[in-house]
């Protein structure tokens, strides 16, 4: 039981690359959220899925993008990257019963 | 901002009890305390939550005031592994969209 799986783990881009954070779940829960930590801060709400098929903008959206792809799938985007997107990425998954948030292990990405 | 307040930073001495407050001056009704941790800046991990009543499990003991307006989180007997960020959360049975995580106390446990 893997849990919740980011790849890649670590990635760097120049300015304007475009990339895919993938994030996959094998608890089949229904919730799947982004965030993303930078340094000293706490972790801030990018986009989030309640169901397959839905998704909704976080605390800061912009420059990104997700697709629930199935449930067990959750990806998130970055179309043109910029310096301001260096962080660490969480990818998060929820039960039904909304409890517990189990985490991935996070994306450091960097854009030079 | 952050819905709760915690302190920055605390130390503790390798096998006491470490006891981590947190203050939850806008929490609902409805809402659940929660605590996580962060080691080394892996994912956060999740600890233990509540709604009324004080709760223990294998990690911890949390005990919530009768107003709801603080919480403690205690470690029985802290081991050097203990260290780490440790965030306390208002949460509501309708999801996390809503959830802010601050930036929690810095955890140091001193052999």
């Amino acid at each position: 039981n893997a849990g919740v799986t980011q790849t890649p783990k670590f990635q760097v881009l120049k300015t304007g690359q475009s990339m895919t954070l993938q994030c996959a779940q094998d608890m089949n829960h229904n919730s799947m959220y982004w965030y993303r930590q930078d340094p000293g801060m706490g972790l801030r709400l990018i986009y989030y899925s309640a169901s397959e098929g839905t998704t909704d903008k976080g605390e800061v959206p912009n420059g990104y993008n997700v697709s629930r792809l199935n449930k067990r799938e959750f990806s998130l985007r970055l179309e043109s990257a910029a310096p301001s997107q260096t962080s660490v990425y969480f990818c998060a998954s929820i039960p039904p019963w909304n409890t517990e948030a189990f985490f991935g292990q996070g994306t450091r990405l960097t854009v030079v | 901002d952050a819905k709760t307040t915690q302190p920055t930073s605390m130390d503790c001495a390798e096998g006491r009890a470490a006891n981590l407050p947190c203050n939850h001056s806008t929490i609902s009704g409805n809402e659940y305390v929660y605590w996580y941790r962060q080691i080394h800046s892996q994912g956060p991990q999740y600890i233990i939550h509540g709604l009324k009543n004080n709760e223990t499990n294998e990690m911890a003991s949390l005990i919530i005031t009768e107003d709801r307006k603080s919480s403690t989180l205690i470690l029985p007997h802290a081991t050097l592994r203990d260290t780490a960020v440790y965030y306390c959360i208002d949460g509501s049975s309708g999801g996390y969209q809503k959830v802010t995580f601050g930036t929690g106390t810095k955890l140091q446990v001193i052999p």
